[in-house]
């Protein structure tokens, strides 16, 4: 079975500085999708970010980037430039094999000091 | 605004007692996900349901089901409610039903109090 593994239960950033969250996954499949949800305190879930595990380029948003190690089984976060409106609780996903449901970390509550 | 609806927005109930959230998917969706968000349990996968059909099943209950109608909208019935059954239950629908590729968008989640 899949599982994605987030050991950062908290991370705190200065404004204006770039943190890193980290996401280990496994999975014995080849063809598979790595995610990064964002829930702001409004509870609402936000895609971030999304990777396709054939694709060596790291994906990119604006200021969120990916590094993506398909052998090592790791996929984490960059977020530079970090803005108070980004704080939240970080969720790693992943999705793959005939079934279209998402398989999510435990989160990692990211704060943001001004 | 993903698209995505969900009523009620709040329940509170008592144990022993049923409910059913209710869940309207993006225009054109056919697929809807449904979650458990708890604190002890993190984000769960419960059901899925492709064009009226159950297409997989995660960890669900036997005492909740789900099911989609013609119109697309799904229902998540809860019943013989325990404590533990207190949780924020997002549904998220997608255009496909078997790959994960189709990006998934949820909804504002449905948040259950259990007394």
């Amino acid at each position: 079975a899949q599982t994605v593994t987030q050991s950062q239960p908290e991370m705190s950033v200065q404004e204006a500085e770039t943190v890193t969250l980290s996401c280990t996954y496994d999975t014995s499949e080849s063809d598979y999708y790595l995610f990064w949800y964002k829930q702001p305190p409004s509870r609402q879930m936000i895609l971030v970010i999304r990777q396709e595990a054939y694709k060596q380029q790291n994906a990119t948003e604006n200021r969120f980037s990916v590094n993506f190690q398909k052998a090592a089984k790791s996929f984490s976060l960059k977020i530079s430039d970090s803005q108070l409106g980004d704080a939240a609780m970080y969720f790693c996903a992943y999705g793959g094999g005939s079934q279209g449901n998402l398989i999510f970390g435990k989160g990692t509550k990211l704060s943001v000091k001004p | 605004d993903s698209g995505v609806t969900q009523t009620p927005k709040h329940l509170i109930t008592a144990t022993g007692q049923r409910v059913t959230l209710r869940c309207s998917p993006r225009s054109g969706d056919l697929s809807v996900y449904w979650y458990q968000q708890s604190l002890d349990q993190g984000l769960q996968f419960l059901i899925q349901y492709y064009n009226g059909e159950e297409r997989a099943k995660g960890n669900i209950l036997e005492r909740f089901s789900a099911q989609q109608f013609p119109d697309l909208h799904s229902e998540l019935n809860l019943s013989s409610l325990e404590l533990g059954d207190s949780a924020l239950y997002f549904c998220a629908s997608s255009v496909g039903g078997g790959h994960s590729y189709n990006e998934q968008f949820f909804g504002p989640g449905t948040r259950l109090t259990v007394l």
